[in-house]
C-alpha cells in the first residue's frame, strides 16, 4: 500500500503567488482531509470530503483558500494569493468509513511563503 | 466547541525512564480517542480507544481511557531515543460519520541517551 501521497514535499514561494498542493489518498478510502500544522496552532482541520463531495469547509481560513476533489484519487488545495502567514505544513489524510475514524496521513507539504 | 488538552507540552527524560502523557477532552458526542506519534514527518497512528478501562498495548507503549473523567494516558516504559517525538491525542469531531479529528497541541518528548 503506497499510503497517502502528497506533492510537492517542499515549496518556497513569494507572497502573492498561487500555490497548489496535491494529494492522492489511499485507494479505496472514501474520506479525504486537509490539515494545516503550525507551531502556534497545532494541527487544524481545513476541509474534508466524502466520496469527492466537500462536507465541511468551516476550517478554511479565508477565501484565498480553495480545495477540490475531481475524482476519488486526487485532491488539490490552492492558495491564491499566498501570504507569509500561510507558511505551514499542510497534511492530506484519508480514511475508510467504518474503520472507527482511523485517519492515515501523508508526509505533508512544507510551505514557506516569503 | 470540541477541545483536547495535552500535558505536559514538553518532557525531557533519560533513556530507560518511564513516561506518562496525558490527554483530557471535551466533546459533545464521544466516539473514540486516538493517539498518534509524529516524528519529522506525518503523524502515525498508535492507538484508538473507545471503551473505559481497557488497556491497549503495543510493545512498550500502552494507553487507557477514562470516559467518566474524560481523559486518556499514554505510557511508555523503558524509553529509547527512538521514542523521541511529538505525541498527539485526537478525538473525532462531534458530527456523525468519519469526520475530521480535533487534535491537542501535542507533547514533545525528548529521550536523552
Amino acid at each position: 500500500d503506497a499510503g497517502v501521497i502528497q506533492s510537492p514535499r517542499h515549496e518556497v514561494t513569494e507572497m502573492g503567488q498561487e500555490v497548489t498542493l496535491r494529494c492522492k489518498p489511499i485507494s479505496g478510502h472514501d474520506y479525504l482531509f486537509w490539515y494545516r500544522q503550525t507551531m502556534m496552532r497545532g494541527l487544524e482541520l481545513l476541509i474534508y470530503f466524502n466520496n469527492n463531495v466537500p462536507i465541511d469547509d468551516s476550517g478554511m481560513p479565508e477565501d484565498r483558500f480553495s480545495a477540490k476533489m475531481p475524482n476519488a484519487s486526487f485532491s488539490t488545495l490552492k492558495i491564491q494569493p499566498s501570504e507569509p502567514r500561510d507558511s505551514a505544513v499542510y497534511f492530506c489524510a484519508s480514511s475508510l468509513q467504518g474503520t472507527g475514524n482511523t485517519i492515515y496521513f501523508g508526509e505533508g507539504s512544507w510551505l514557506t511563503v516569503v | 466547541e470540541d477541545k483536547v488538552v495535552q500535558s505536559p507540552l514538553s518532557l525531557v527524560v533519560h533513556e530507560g525512564d518511564t513516561v506518562t502523557l496525558n490527554c483530557s477532552y471535551e466533546v459533545t458526542n464521544f466516539r473514540s480517542l486516538l493517539w498518534y506519534k509524529q516524528e519529522k514527518k506525518a503523524p502515525t497512528f498508535l492507538f484508538m480507544l473507545t471503551s473505559s478501562g481497557i488497556e491497549k498495548k503495543s510493545g512498550r507503549l500502552s494507553s487507557i481511557l477514562d470516559k467518566k473523567e474524560l481523559f486518556s494516558i499514554l505510557n511508555i516504559t523503558a524509553t529509547q531515543t527512538g521514542d523521541s517525538a511529538v505525541y498527539l491525542c485526537a478525538v473525532p469531531d462531534s458530527g456523525g460519520g468519519a469526520d475530521g479529528l480535533t487534535f491537542g497541541k501535542g507533547t514533545h518528548l525528548i529521550i536523552q541517551p
